[in-house]
């Protein structure tokens, strides 16, 4: 079965600090990897995403993930905190196999960011 | 990246109404989805939407409470039926851009509740 597992709720850094969101994921074939971000009583946001190539993608505002397959982990981060990252972060994977109405995204339980002044 | 409007953007209903929410998209897409999230909280897929067929309905969620329209590739609609206090939720009308690669692009939700 499919799943993701943010491990962690919440995640506090002082702004300026490297962040990481962390993010593993099972899936039985190859995976499509997604970042999402939620800012208060707003929509999603995609962020950035892995699906071939370069294991190590950047996205918007800053953010990188590194793809380890060794470790099927996805984990998200940023050199140096900003204030305004302080928002709600999605991970979701999709088995690059599935077609058709099982193109589905599955996602996992978010982690909320908070970034200190 | 598709842009996507979600109309109404909020809506206080009372218990026993319906109400159907309007997803629109400035391109043409072939997959649509429709999620539900409470605040704070992951995302629930109710339904995939693919124009011309009939919407595929995740386990737990049934047509006749959550009837789902699909006239085209740019806009969807899904219908909250006979509402209770336990409907109160956000939902999420996403695309999936195949110009993208694949990437879901979702709209600002609607929120709704139930009284």
């Amino acid at each position: 079965a499919q799943s993701v597992a943010q491990p962690e709720d919440q995640v506090n850094v002082a702004e300026g600090n490297p962040l990481t969101v962390k993010c593993t994921y099972s899936v039985s074939g190859n995976p499509y990897l997604f970042w999402y971000v939620q800012y208060p009583n707003r929509g999603l946001q995609f962020l950035l995403k892995y699906i071939t190539g370069d294991n190590l993608v950047k996205g918007s505002y800053g953010f990188e993930a590194e793809f380890n397959k060794s470790q099927t982990s996805f984990h998200l981060k940023k050199p140096s905190a900003l204030v305004s990252d302080s928002a709600l972060y999605f991970c979701a994977v999709r088995d690059i196999r599935n077609a058709g109405n099982n193109r589905k995204l599955i996602w996992g339980l978010g982690t909320s960011l908070a970034v200190n002044p | 990246s598709a842009v996507i409007s979600q109309k109404p953007s909020r809506d206080i209903c009372q218990r026993g109404t319906s109400l159907t929410i309007q997803c629109q998209v400035d391109s043409q897409v072939t997959m649509m989805f429709w999620y539900r999230q409470q605040p704070g909280q992951s995302l629930t897929l109710i339904a995939t939407a693919n124009q011309g067929s009939e919407a595929t309905y995740e386990s737990g969620f049934v047509i006749d409470k959550f009837p789902i329209s699909r006239p085209n590739l740019t806009f969807s609609t899904l219908t909250v039926s006979n509402m209770s206090p336990e409907d109160s939720s956000i939902y999420l009308c996403s695309v999936d851009d195949r110009r993208s690669t694949d990437t879901q692009y979702f709209g600002p939700g609607t929120r709704l509740t139930v009284l």
